[in-house]
């Protein structure tokens, strides 16, 4: 069976780092791009970048350019997304989803960030 | 960036009828790379339309996908119960790729 499967929610201060993660499995990883999706509480959907795990060939939304890093290991199947310094505004849910027309799924990730 | 503009913001209708959504873009979607996605409360969306018309895997045949260009259609031809949710449309034809803002059909 294909799937993303993410990491577990995460609690975290403002100024904290964090990385999550998005682990494929049922197909080769390297195959397909691994996108990334924003939705605060209440809110839509939002774009924030995709990554090709072959070459690490990463492309962001310029809302997200420099607030965010994308990054992937082929050699574990699993992407990420990191923060170096977290705001209360960055709570929300966090999807990955494959391809880029997202077929596949992740079942989010939400982070909390409140002092 | 392309902006994709969905309307109505909310479709109040009743089950058994037809339901048009509409995603209008800001300029044309390369390849027309247009989908639609489901999304319930409290779950991932769900692919319904991809490439414009489209139908993902396991979607039914009561969903349809139509337009290109600028101008895109999500019909659900009858409604069921479980379609009564938030529906997204999506374009990644052109870099960055972008979601409109969201239609919500709720049970009139």
């Amino acid at each position: 069976e294909v799937q993303l499967v993410q990491s577990g929610a995460e609690v975290k201060k403002p100024g904290e780092s964090l990385k999550i993660s998005c682990k494929g499995s049922g197909y080769t990883f390297a195959t397909y791009w691994i996108g990334w999706v924003r939705q605060m509480p209440g809110k839509g959907l939002e774009w924030m970048g995709i990554i090709n795990p072959g070459d690490s060939d990463t492309r962001y939304s310029p809302s997200f350019q420099g607030q965010v890093i994308i990054s992937a290991d082929k050699s574990t199947s699993t992407a990420y997304l990191q923060w170096s310094s977290l705001k209360a505004s960055d709570t929300a849910m966090y999807y990955c989803a494959r391809d880029h027309a997202f077929h596949i799924w992740g079942q989010g990730t939400m982070v909390i960030v409140s002092s | 960036e392309v902006v994709l503009t969905q309307s109505p913001g909310t479709l109040s209708l009743s089950p058994g009828e037809r339901a048009t959504l509409s995603c209008r873009a800001s300029q044309t979607v390369n390849s027309n790379y247009l989908a639609w996605y489901q999304q319930k409360p409290g779950q991932a969306p769900r692919l319904l339309i991809y490439g414009a018309s489209n139908r993902a895997t396991g979607i039914p045949d009561r969903f349809s996908g139509s337009g290109s260009g600028t101008d895109f259609t999500l019909t659900i031809s009858r409604l069921e119960p479980e379609d009564f949710a938030v529906y997204y449309c999506q374009q990644y034809g052109n870099s960055p790729q972008t979601f409109g803002q969201g239609t919500k059909v709720e049970i009139k």
